[in-house]
């Protein structure tokens, strides 16, 4: 079964701090994304990678960056985190081409910034 | 069904009913639809899906229907359970693109 875990369930930083949600897959998959979820607004995808080192903007990427210098690793880094980034971050993985695949889902993590 | 605005669309129904999920998409280049089932803490859980050169394909208890003429995707769920008390999502992509997902909709399945 596909395997896909992030860093943390649960995390409350504080405006301004830099924070780093780390999601790793265990199924070898080229694609990896990461979405937020917001009650009411679906899952908006903020980020996604078809492949190590490679980046795309999603629909909503302002105030978030990401980085895979691996293939199984794919993080996203709030620079400077700030209270309207407070939500649920969802990290998927598929396997090529992205929009023709089943994406498989981490836990999640919920992010509250004071 | 999936709605724009921030309220999320709720179905009731009842064990041992029939429930049917509502999606209208918005690309009518759209080739690929996806359903999840998403639990209350957990991450989405894929259902079934359907490329646009089908109108319909089942799965376990699980049927979806494409009318591609209106732009209207359908989740149905035969038989429903307790378990099956989650929020739905849609989903669908074009050219191969990433997944576009819809706002999603409750099932609260009561005894």
């Amino acid at each position: 079964d596909v395997k896909v875990t992030q860093s943390s369930r649960y995390l409350v930083k504080r405006t301004g701090e830099k924070v780093f949600l780390e999601c790793v897959q265990d199924m070898d998959h080229e694609n990896m994304f990461w979405y937020r979820q917001d009650p009411g607004l679906g899952l908006r995808l903020i980020y996604f990678s078809y492949d190590v080192k490679m980046k795309e903007k999603g629909d909503i990427p302002e105030g978030y960056s990401v980085s895979r210098e691996k293939k199984e690793r794919f993080s996203l880094i709030l620079e400077s985190a700030s209270t309207n980034q407070t939500s649920m971050y969802l990290c998927a993985s598929s396997p090529p081409p992205s929009g023709y695949n089943e994406q498989f889902f981490g836990p999640g993590t919920r992010l509250t910034v004071l | 069904g999936e709605s724009v605005g921030l309220h999320l669309p709720t179905l009731s129904v009842q064990e041992g009913d029939n429930s049917i999920i509502n999606c209208a998409y918005s690309n009518s280049a759209s080739d690929y639809f996806i359903w999840y089932k998403q639990e209350s803490g957990k991450g989405p859980q894929f259902i079934i899906d359907i490329r646009s050169n089908m109108d319909k394909r089942q799965g376990q208890r699980v049927t979806v229907l494409l009318n591609k003429t209106v732009k209207h995707l359908s989740l149905q769920i035969a038989a429903t359970q307790p378990g099956d008390s989650a929020v739905y999502f849609c989903a669908e992509s074009f050219s191969g693109y990433a997944l576009n997902f819809g706002k999603g909709t409750s099932l609260l399945v009561t005894p």
